[in-house]
């Protein structure tokens, strides 16, 4: 079973610019989430999908932030303008849905990341 | 919202040794506690889980043990290995129905001295 595929795995722009980043998930897992590290410092949430659908995107920082997931499939993150302070490592993670009634939280199997350095 | 407090930030120790890793989380509600890997240039890899339902669970030379009195829950590693050398990441989350995002700790970098 191929794992969560991100590209690029770095990505170097100049303040102002745009960039996106992808996300495959593993095949099959309705939940996509986004997370990013900034300067070594926690891991902290973005937004989380359920196919299609963001279920929760308390964790985007600003309107310079949109995520898709057209189809449920892939997901992409765009960053429109880039900031310095966007700099960091972004992380995209996917898990299954749980069992129908059981409300357990499934685990989060996470991609190598998108290193994103802002000029 | 959901604290996690990760100690030590740093820790070394002598091959063959156990490591212990601590994190403590500030809401009651959090019912999972995954602890991540990250070796450099990867991306976090789910080592061990779990429910807040057990107290305890091992899988081979690896252990986390939950008080949800305390609310902290801890990583040992016995018979540290070289290869055990990386970032480590405690992590809290609620229960599902719509809202499973992770609250993680800092990370502990782990060093194993042969």
């Amino acid at each position: 079973e191929a794992g969560v595929t991100q590209f690029p795995s770095h990505s170097v722009i100049e303040k102002g610019q745009t960039v996106t980043l992808r996300c495959d998930p593993i095949s099959g897992h309705d939940n996509l989430y986004w997370y990013r590290r900034v300067m070594g410092k926690e891991i902290k949430f973005l937004l989380h999908f359920v196919k299609e659908s963001k279920q929760d995107e308390s964790g985007m920082p600003n309107n310079r932030f949109l995520a898709e997931r057209t189809g449920g499939t892939y997901s992409t993150l765009k960053v429109q303008p880039a900031e310095l302070e966007d700099s960091g490592v972004y992380f995209c993670a996917s898990s299954p849905r749980s069992p129908s009634g059981t409300g357990l939280n499934q685990p989060q199997h996470f991609g190598d990341g998108t290193r994103l350095s802002i000029l | 919202g959901e604290n996690v407090e990760q100690h030590p930030s740093t820790l070394s120790v002598q091959e063959g040794d156990s490591a212990v890793i601590k994190c403590t989380y500030s809401d009651s509600a959090s019912n999972y506690f995954p602890w991540y890997k990250q070796e450099l240039g990867k991306g976090p890899q789910l080592i061990i889980d779990i429910r807040s339902n057990v107290g305890e669970k091992k899988d081979q030379r690896i252990a986390v043990t939950l008080n949800k009195t305390a609310k902290h829950f801890s990583l040992h590693i016995t018979e540290t290995q070289p290869e055990d050398s990386a970032v480590y990441f405690c992590a809290a989350s609620r229960r599902n129905f719509g809202n499973e995002k992770l609250t993680f700790g800092t990370g502990t970098r782990l060093t194993i001295i042969p």
